[in-house]
């Protein structure tokens, strides 16, 4: 079946850190990738998302690529703000538009000043 | 904007008693999923439903059921609560079409 594996947290950066967050998949055929964020007290909200291989998303300063070759998507920020302290999680769906999401763990960031 | 509101942001029920989460969503969307999210397992998948009175299992069912009678609420049922479904509880919602899906603030559930 279909899993996401993200990297183990929590993470700790300062404010204007660079950040990297792993995330890799297993699925059959060509799943939809995506990257969710859930700030402090807040349900999911979408945060990018890419459809297909080489595909780039991109929102508020983050990127992820959908690499087939490696089935990674990882997500990449190159200045992080105080503001993106949440809790990020990387899922996939399956083949069709409204397939059920599988989800991974969820890492914590926490930006300090 | 698409609107999921859930009808609790928090709730305490004793151990044995039969518990109701309610989901309404404002955008008329076909689907609609309960999550429960717990630290370090992430979000796991109770029941989903694609359209009025249609429901299947997710990866978790055990110990819930659903009820959707009307297109925009989705609820989920604990027919007899217990301590290891303390947790958090997460709505969402989906149109047909789309890739996204809209999530509701969260039920913080404590069985006691």
């Amino acid at each position: 079946g279909n899993s996401v594996t993200q990297m183990e947290g929590p993470v700790t950066l300062s404010e204007e850190a660079f950040l990297t967050i792993n995330c890799t998949y297993t699925a059959t055929g060509y799943p939809s990738l995506f990257w969710y964020v859930q700030y402090p007290g807040e349900g999911l909200q979408l945060l990018l998302k890419a459809t297909k291989a080489d595909d780039k998303g991109s929102n508020k300063g983050f990127e992820a690529t959908y690499r087939k070759e490696t089935t990674s998507f990882h997500l990449e920020k190159g200045s992080v703000q105080v503001s993106d302290s949440a809790v990020y999680f990387c899922a996939l769906s399956g083949t069709g538009a409204n397939s059920k999401l599988t989800f991974g763990k969820g890492i914590t960031l926490s930006v300090r000043p | 904007d698409v609107k999921v509101t859930q009808s609790s942001r928090y709730l305490v029920k004793r151990t044995g008693e039969k518990v109701f989460l309610e989901c309404v969503q404002d955008m008329d969307h076909e689907n609609m999923f309960w999550y429960r999210q717990d630290p370090g397992l992430g979000l796991r998948l109770i029941y989903f439903s694609y359209d009025v009175k249609m429901k299947e299992k997710g990866d978790i069912p055990e110990g819930y059921s659903v009820s959707r009678e009307k297109k925009e609420r989705f609820s989920l049922i604990l027919e007899s609560a217990s301590t290891n479904q303390t947790s958090m509880y997460l709505c969402a919602s989906i149109q047909g079409s789309s890739y996204e899906q809209y999530f509701g603030p969260g039920t913080r559930l404590t069985v006691t």
